[in-house]
């Protein structure tokens, strides 16, 4: 049973395009995430929800909007893609909020042509 | 700016050796170190947390905290070629919803 899982593993699109990623947890945790990894491997924070409701909203282009219709599911949607958001995202989640560890999902690697 | 430093490496070991891993970081108030692995191509996986001074031990790896000096290790005993990864260090400041990742170090251990 896959603890944290994304939906596509890849996605290869042109830019300009609308794209979205989805994200599912089964561990019962209360906390969800949306990390960007770049070509150098520096995993970087974007946002993260607590029982649906946004805590954290890093530095992000309004292009990325995030949405949680339960505690259990955390999608992604990027409007009109650029090359710059080249990257693999990473969900993930912890029991709660601050000082938890993390489980992550298996990564989308995104490709802009 | 709250930091997180680690050496990129590589780290190079041999088989059979301690692998000593350092992590340092800027904020004082940090109260949560985490240890993530990262094989090539796949998603980081949490190794050790640790949240008081002295030393963590679980199977080959021990986690030591040092907040006087704001460091946080990960020693890898007995180190096998399957160790060969990349190691993230994350801290939590007190209080705050974010971690902060290091670059990670890239650990090679040769047969």
């Amino acid at each position: 049973d896959t603890a944290v899982s994304q939906t596509p593993k890849y996605l290869v699109t042109q830019m300009g395009n609308d794209k979205s990623i989805k994200c599912e947890q089964n561990l019962g945790h209360d906390t969800m995430y949306w990390y960007k990894q770049d070509s150098k491997k520096f995993l970087k924070i974007m946002f993260s929800y607590n029982n649906k409701e946004l805590i954290i909203n890093e530095t992000v282009p309004n292009r990325f909007s995030p949405k949680s219709p339960d505690k259990a599911h955390l999608n992604l949607h990027i409007n009109s893609l650029e090359l710059g958001d080249s990257a693999v995202y990473f969900c993930a989640s912890s029991p709660g909020p601050g000082n938890q560890p993390q489980h992550f999902g298996d990564g989308t690697r995104l490709s802009i042509l | 700016q709250k930091e997180v430093e680690q050496n990129s490496g590589p780290l190079s070991v041999p088989e059979g050796a301690i692998a000593s891993l350092n992590c340092t970081y800027s904020d004082r108030g940090s109260q949560s170190f985490f240890w993530y692995r990262q094989y090539s191509g796949k998603s980081p996986e949490l190794i050790m947390f640790i949240y008081s001074n002295g030393d963590k031990e679980d199977g080959r790896f021990t986690a030591q905290l040092n907040k006087a000096s704001q460091y946080v290790s990960l020693l890898i005993r007995d180190s096998q070629p399957s160790d060969s990864a990349t190691y993230l260090c994350a801290v939590n400041a007190g209080g705050s919803y974010i971690p902060t990742f290091g670059r990670g170090t890239s650990l090679i251990v040769h047969p």
